[in-house]
C-alpha cells in the first residue's frame, strides 16, 4: 500500500545542534516531495518541495532535504538548530502521473529545541 | 498577495448539530482541498474541488460533504456532529489539480471544532 512513514515521534535537540528528520515513502513511482511545518494552533507552512531534477533541494528558514531514490528517502535537514524552530514537521506526498490525487501526510515529528 | 482565509477559527458544537466552514482560496487559485487534523488519525484527506466540482474524496462518511463556488471559494459541511469529529480542518489551495504537474498547496491557519 501507498504510504508515507516519518519513524521519529519526538526529537529534541539542543540549540546549535545540526537536524535530521527522516521520512521514507512507499510508492510505485518517484512522487512529488513536501516539507510542511506546523506551529502549535497553526495551519501548515511550506518548507520545500521535490519535483524533479537536483536531489539537493533548499528551502526556507536554511532547512534542504535531498532525495534518495534509492532509498525511497526525502530527510529533511538543518545544520544548526534555533529554539524558534521547535514545532511539528509532516513530510508529504502527491504521486506522479495521469489520475486524480490526494496529498499524503506522515503522522509528523514533534521537534523540541533545549536552549 | 493574501492567503488563503479559513473562517470561522474556533467553533463549539454539541452532538447532532450540523456546522459550515468557509475557505477563501489565494486569489487565482482554483482548486480547494480540505483536510480533518487530529492527535489520533493525524492529516486526512477530506476532498478535492476544482472549477466547482468535486474532483476527488477521501474515506470519511457522506455527513462530510463540500462545494466550490464560482469565485472558487469552498464550503465543508458536517451534518449529525459526533464527538469524533472534534478535530482542526485545514483548506488548502493550488492552482490546479493535486497531481497535475508540479503544483504547491498552501494551506490556511484551520478551524477548530469542538464537539461536546
Amino acid at each position: 500500500a501507498q504510504s508515507v512513514t516519518q519513524p521519529d515521534i519526538h526529537i529534541t535537540v539542543s540549540e546549535g545542534a545540526s537536524l535530521e528528520l527522516r521520512c521514507n515513502y512507499s510508492y510505485g513511482a518517484t512522487p512529488y516531495l513536501f516539507w510542511y511545518v506546523q506551529s502549535p494552533g497553526q495551519g501548515l507552512q511550506l518548507l520545500l518541495k521535490y519535483f524533479s531534477g537536483d536531489t539537493l533541494v533548499q528551502g526556507i528558514k536554511g532547512f534542504e532535504a535531498e532525495f534518495k531514490r534509492s532509498q525511497s528517502s526525502f530527510n529533511l535537514r538543518k545544520p544548526s538548530v534555533h529554539w524558534s524552530d521547535a514545532a511539528e514537521y509532516f513530510c508529504a506526498v502527491v504521486p506522479t502521473g495521469a489520475g486524480s490525487y490526494q496529498l499524503t501526510f506522515g503522522k509528523g515529528t514533534k521537534l523540541s529545541v533545549i536552549p | 498577495k493574501a492567503g488563503v482565509t479559513q473562517t470561522p477559527r474556533y467553533l463549539i458544537k454539541t452532538r447532532g448539530q450540523q456546522v459550515t466552514l468557509s475557505c477563501s482560496p489565494i486569489s487565482g487559485h482554483r482548486s480547494v482541498s480540505w483536510y480533518q487534523q487530529t492527535p489520533g488519525q493525524g492529516l486526512q484527506f477530506l476532498f478535492e474541488y476544482f472549477s466547482e466540482t468535486q474532483r476527488n474524496k477521501g474515506n470519511f462518511p457522506g455527513r462530510f460533504s463540500g462545494r466550490q463556488f464560482s469565485n472558487s471559494r469552498s464550503e465543508m459541511n458536517v451534518s449529525t456532529l459526533e464527538l469524533g469529529d472534534s478535530a482542526l480542518y485545514l483548506c488548502a489551495s493550488s492552482l490546479t489539480l493535486i497531481g497535475a504537474g508540479a503544483n504547491v498547496l498552501t494551506f490556511g491557519a484551520g478551524s477548530r471544532l469542538t464537539v461536546l
